[in-house]
């Protein structure tokens, strides 16, 4: 297993389901990122790890809940979606938050009916 | 506000050179970055600009005037499989560090 991986790569889910995603890093990497990528609509930076520590939370509504056990793994745990919150959901690791890198993962592919 | 303007779409023909431009405007600046997506797979970092000039790496080469804020990404001897989306970004001066995503420029290479 090379760079950074995500299962799964499409999800789709009911509004009141709950589903989790995953994504894990094999570079040594110590910062993780979740990103929101939408049509027409830039990237979005939704949480920041640092060494486990979550130091960033953009105004993420509490339907997505992230979870980093170590450095190398990132969850993100969704519950009561919108349909609106379909989109690809990307996960990233750099060597450290202020490293100017980042490696993106394939994405999962989110789809809310 | 912060904002990165790029066109949305470009198309080119096999074996010429294309630019890609991008403007910002953002509450400080500590870097700008170029990412090539193609389509259904990740992100891939190309290039990192801080400093004014340009940046040559192969057939891909970038270009930052901060006093202009303004950057192109230069790609020569296109092959069709430089068809992508190829996005800007801008990082934030200070703790935040935050990067600002454009909306990204999709090229068609022709042959």
């Amino acid at each position: 297993e090379t760079g950074v991986t995500q299962t799964p790569r499409h999800l789709v889910m009911g509004m009141t389901n709950k589903k989790s995603l995953k994504c894990e890093q094999h570079l040594g990497h110590n910062a993780m990122y979740w990103y929101k990528q939408s049509a027409k609509k830039p990237l979005e930076l939704m949480f920041v790890y640092n060494f486990k520590e979550q130091t960033e939370n953009n105004s993420v509504p509490s339907r997505f809940s992230p979870e980093c056990p170590n450095s190398s793994h990132l969850f993100l745990h969704l519950h009561t979606l919108q349909p609106e919150d379909s989109a690809l959901y990307l996960c990233a690791s750099s060597q450290e938050v202020r490293s100017n890198e980042q490696f993106f993962g394939p994405g999962t592919r989110l789809t809310v009916l | 506000g912060q904002n990165i303007d790029q066109p949305t779409e470009m198309t080119a023909t096999e074996g010429a050179i294309v630019q890609i431009n991008c403007t910002y405007q953002t509450s400080g600046f500590n870097g700008l970055f170029w990412y090539q997506q193609h389509a259904g797979e990740a992100p891939t970092f190309l290039s990192y600009n801080v400093l004014d000039g340009l940046e040559e790496k192969g057939r891909f080469s970038s270009f930052l005037s901060r006093s202009k804020g303004y950057s192109y990404l230069l790609l020569k001897e296109l092959q069709m499989k430089d068809s992508a989306s190829y996005l800007c970004a801008v990082r934030n001066a200070g703790n935040n560090r935050k990067l600002i995503w454009g909306l990204g420029t999709s090229l068609a290479v022709n042959p």
